[in-house]
């Protein structure tokens, strides 16, 4: 069983918040990854992160950010929350060796109102 | 454009029956392939994974895919599932010059009939 830990697991916020959802990993893996999962969609990269003091936009424009200052931390901070950014968001890591398997978290599921 | 299609959103099967769902991507070479699960409220577990070699992958959980060159497919397959089966279903492409990044399907929700 992957050791990787999200929270909060619900959040339901009003406009204009800033929020930051947490990202744990205990694997000691490399790389993490921040998907947006909307129902019925295909789960789309937002950020990614090589490893320390490393990330990367993914393929979707987001207006989050993300720091990786410990390997095993990988927190999103959206500054001003608005409606549109209500989703789920997972996170996942990966080793640097088999970087195509990823374990995933069990989301946190963001609503803003 | 690189794609992952799956063309059941949702599919309904009686426990003890058979299962397979689909799987089509669109891609110049043979890409890696993969399949995850995502049971209710939870993260999504890498099921199987094709790399090369023998076309037919065994995963956990008693699923197997078969790739297929000629179709583009990977399509997943049980022979008998059981009510805990029950989950949401992604196929995912890691084209190999991608820096390891997936490329996912929509998902199919697969309902078990008692």
């Amino acid at each position: 069983e992957a050791d990787i830990y999200q929270t909060p697991r619900y959040l339901v916020i009003g406009t204009g918040k800033k929020i930051t959802l947490e990202c744990s990993q205990t694997m000691g893996h490399d790389k993490m990854y921040w998907y947006q999962q909307d129902p019925g969609m295909e789960l789309h990269l937002i950020h990614y992160s090589y490893g320390v003091n490393s990330t990367e936009k993914g393929d979707l424009s987001s207006e989050s950010t993300v720091s990786r200052i410990r390997t095993e931390h990988f927190p999103l901070t959206l500054e001003s929350a608005r409606p549109s950014h209500t989703s789920q968001y997972l996170c996942a890591s990966s080793e640097r060796a088999t970087a195509y398997e990823q374990y995933f978290g069990p989301g946190t599921r963001l609503t803003v109102t | 454009a690189q794609s992952v299609t799956q063309p059941d959103i949702h599919i309904t099967v009686s426990e003890g029956a058979s299962l397979e769902l689909r799987c089509n991507y669109s891609y110049g070479a043979t890409p890696y392939l993969f399949w995850y699960v995502q049971s209710p409220g939870q993260g999504l577990q890498l099921l199987l994974k094709y790399f090369s070699g023998d076309t037919l992958v065994q995963g956990i959980k008693g699923f197997e895919a078969e790739f297929k060159r000629s179709q583009s497919s990977f399509n997943l397959r049980k022979p008998s599932v059981h009510w805990s089966d029950a989950a949401e279903y992604f196929c995912a492409v890691g084209p190999p010059d991608s820096n390891y990044q997936l490329i996912w399907g929509a998902g199919t929700k697969l309902i078990i009939k008692p």
